[in-house]
C-alpha cells in the first residue's frame, strides 16, 4: 500500500537557522501531497500542500516541492523562529474506489527551536 | 466560529466501559474522518463517512462503530474499552473530490483508558 517515510527526529535548531525535514514516498497513483503541523495541545492544521509533479506548496515561510523522479516532498524554511517548534507531518492522499480521499501520514517529526 | 468541534476534549474511563466521542462540522462539507493517533504520534485513518454513507473501514476491532445521523455530525462509539484504546482521535472533514481538496481537523480528543 501507500507510504511516507519523514525522516526521524527530534531535530533541535538555533532560531534562524535553516530547516530540512525530508519526506519520500511510495504510491501507485498520482497523489496529492502535503505537510501538516501540530503545535502543542492542537488538532493538525495544513501548512502547505501539492497537487501534482514539480508543483511547490508555500505558506509562512515554508516551501516543498512535489519531485517525482524522487518520490519526495522536503519541507524547508530558510529561517526558522521559535514559534515554529511543533510536529510535522508528512502526508499523500490518494482516492479510493469509491471515491473517497484517505490521507496517509508519515511518523511526525518533532522540531524544537532555540532562541 | 470553531470549523471541527470535538466533544469532550479529555475523557478517563475505566477498562470495560463504553463510551462515545462526538463531532461536528460547520464548514460544508460532505466527508468526514476519524483518525488515531497514538503515543508515538502516528496518525491513522479509522473510518470515513460520505453524505452518512460509509466509505472507509480500515482494520478495526468491531468494538469501534461510527454513527452519522447527518452529514455534518461523525460520532465514534467505543464497546468495552481496553488499555491499548487509549490515544488522541481527531475528527476531521473534507469535499469529497479526488484527494485535491484539505481536510480540516478537529482539537482532537484525548481518550486514557485506566
Amino acid at each position: 500500500g501507500d507510504s511516507v517515510t519523514q525522516m526521524e527526529g527530534p531535530v533541535t535548531l538555533s532560531e534562524e537557522a535553516f530547516l530540512t525535514i525530508n519526506c519520500t514516498y511510495t504510491a501507485t497513483g498520482y497523489p496529492s501531497l502535503f505537510w501538516y503541523v501540530q503545535y502543542p495541545g492542537e488538532g493538525l492544521q495544513l501548512l502547505l500542500k501539492a497537487t501534482k509533479a514539480d508543483d511547490k506548496g508555500s505558506n509562512k515561510g515554508f516551501e516543498a516541492t512535489y519531485r517525482k523522479e524522487t518520490t519526495s516532498f522536503h519541507l524547508e524554511k530558510g529561517s526558522v523562529q521559535v514559534s515554529d517548534s511543533a510536529v510535522y507531518f508528512c502526508a499523500l492522499s490518494d482516492v479510493s474506489v469509491q471515491g473517497a480521499q484517505k490521507l496517509v501520514f508519515g511518523q511526525g517529526t518533532r522540531l524544537t527551536i532555540n532562541p | 466560529d470553531t470549523a471541527v468541534s470535538q466533544t469532550p476534549k479529555y475523557l478517563v474511563t475505566q477498562m470495560g466501559n463504553d463510551k462515545s466521542i462526538k463531532c461536528e462540522q460547520n464548514l460544508g462539507h460532505d466527508t468526514m474522518y476519524w483518525y488515531k493517533q497514538d503515543s508515538k504520534k502516528f496518525l491513522k485513518i479509522m473510518f470515513s463517512y460520505n453524505n452518512k454513507e460509509l466509505i472507509i473501514n480500515e482494520t478495526v476491532p468491531n468494538r469501534f462503530s461510527p454513527k452519522s445521523p447527518d452529514k455534518a455530525h461523525l460520532n465514534l462509539h467505543i464497546n468495552s474499552l481496553e488499555l491499548g484504546d487509549s490515544a488522541v482521535y481527531f475528527c476531521a472533514s473534507s469535499h469529497l473530490a479526488g484527494g485535491r481538496y484539505e481536510q480540516y481537523f478537529g482539537p482532537g480528543t484525548r481518550l486514557t483508558v485506566t
